[in-house]
C-alpha cells in the first residue's frame, strides 16, 4: 500500500529551528511537496523536491533523500505566524498526489 | 484574479438531501480535483479531471459524482447525503495531471450531514 508518515505535533520556540520529517512508501515517484495549511484555510504551496539534496528558499528548506524514502522540512528563525499544519505529499505513478495527514506545528514565544 | 473559489463557505444539510458544491477557477487551468479533509487523515482524493470533458475516479469516489462541461467549473455532487460525509472538501487545479504540477487550492467547503 502506499504510506506517507510524518508526526502529528511539533512544538518549537519563536526564533528557533525547527525539522519536520516525513517518510514514504509509494508506488512510484514523481517528486515530493510540502504545503502549508493555517487553521481553518486551505493548503498552500511551500516546496517542490525531485533530487536528492537540498532546495533553499528563504526561512524555508527542503530535504529529499530517494533511497530512504524520507524528506524534511527545515523552518529557520521560526516566526508565531508560522504556527500552521504542515502537509507533506508525494506524487505517485500515476502523478496523484498522495497526502501524509500532517504534522502541527506550534511555535511557543 | 481570484484563483480558485468555492460556494457554499458552510452548509449543514439533513441525510438523504441532494447537494452540489460548486467550483470554479480562473486561471486556465487544465486538471482539477475534489479532495475531502478529516481530522487525522490525510488529504483523500475524491474525483479528478484532466482536461474538460474528462473526469477520474479518486480514492473515495463512492457516494460522490462529477462532471466538467468546461475549463473553468468542476462541481462536485452528493446524490443523498450521509453523516459519513461530513468533512471539509477542499476543490484544487493544476496546469496539467500527467507531471507532478503544483495544485493550487480553493478555500474549502465545510460540510455537515445530520
Amino acid at each position: 500500500g502506499q504510506n506517507i508518515d510524518q508526526p502529528t505535533e511539533m512544538t518549537a520556540t519563536e526564533g528557533a529551528i525547527v525539522q519536520i520529517n516525513c517518510t514514504y512508501q509509494t508506488s512510484g515517484f514523481n517528486g515530493l511537496f510540502w504545503y502549508q495549511q493555517h487553521a481553518g484555510e486551505a493548503p498552500t504551496f511551500l516546496s517542490y523536491n525531485v533530487l536528492d539534496g537540498l532546495e533553499e528558499k528563504g526561512r524555508f528548506s527542503s530535504f529529499l533523500s530517494r533511497s530512504k524514502g524520507y524528506s524534511y522540512l527545515l523552518l529557520k528563525e521560526l516566526q508565531m505566524k508560522d504556527s500552521a499544519s504542515y502537509l507533506c505529499a508525494v506524487s505517485d505513478s500515476n502523478y496523484q498526489l498522495i497526502w501524509g495527514a500532517g504534522t502541527k506545528l506550534i511555535i511557543k514565544p | 484574479i481570484a484563483g480558485i473559489t468555492q460556494a457554499p463557505t458552510s452548509q449543514i444539510l439533513a441525510a438523504g438531501r441532494r447537494m452540489t458544491l460548486r467550483c470554479t477557477q480562473d486561471m486556465r487551468h487544465n486538471a482539477m480535483y475534489w479532495y475531502r479533509q478529516d481530522l487525522g487523515l490525510g488529504l483523500r482524493l475524491i474525483h479528478y479531471s484532466n482536461t474538460a470533458g474528462t473526469t477520474g475516479k479518486g480514492e473515495v469516489p463512492d457516494g460522490y459524482s462529477v462532471s466538467r462541461a468546461n475549463t473553468d467549473d468542476f462541481p462536485l455532487t452528493l446524490a443523498s447525503a450521509v453523516p459519513s460525509q461530513t468533512s471539509v472538501y477542499f476543490c484544487a487545479s493544476s496546469e496539467s495531471q500527467g507531471s507532478p504540477d503544483t495544485q493550487y487550492f480553493g478555500p474549502g467547503t465545510r460540510l455537515t450531514v445530520l
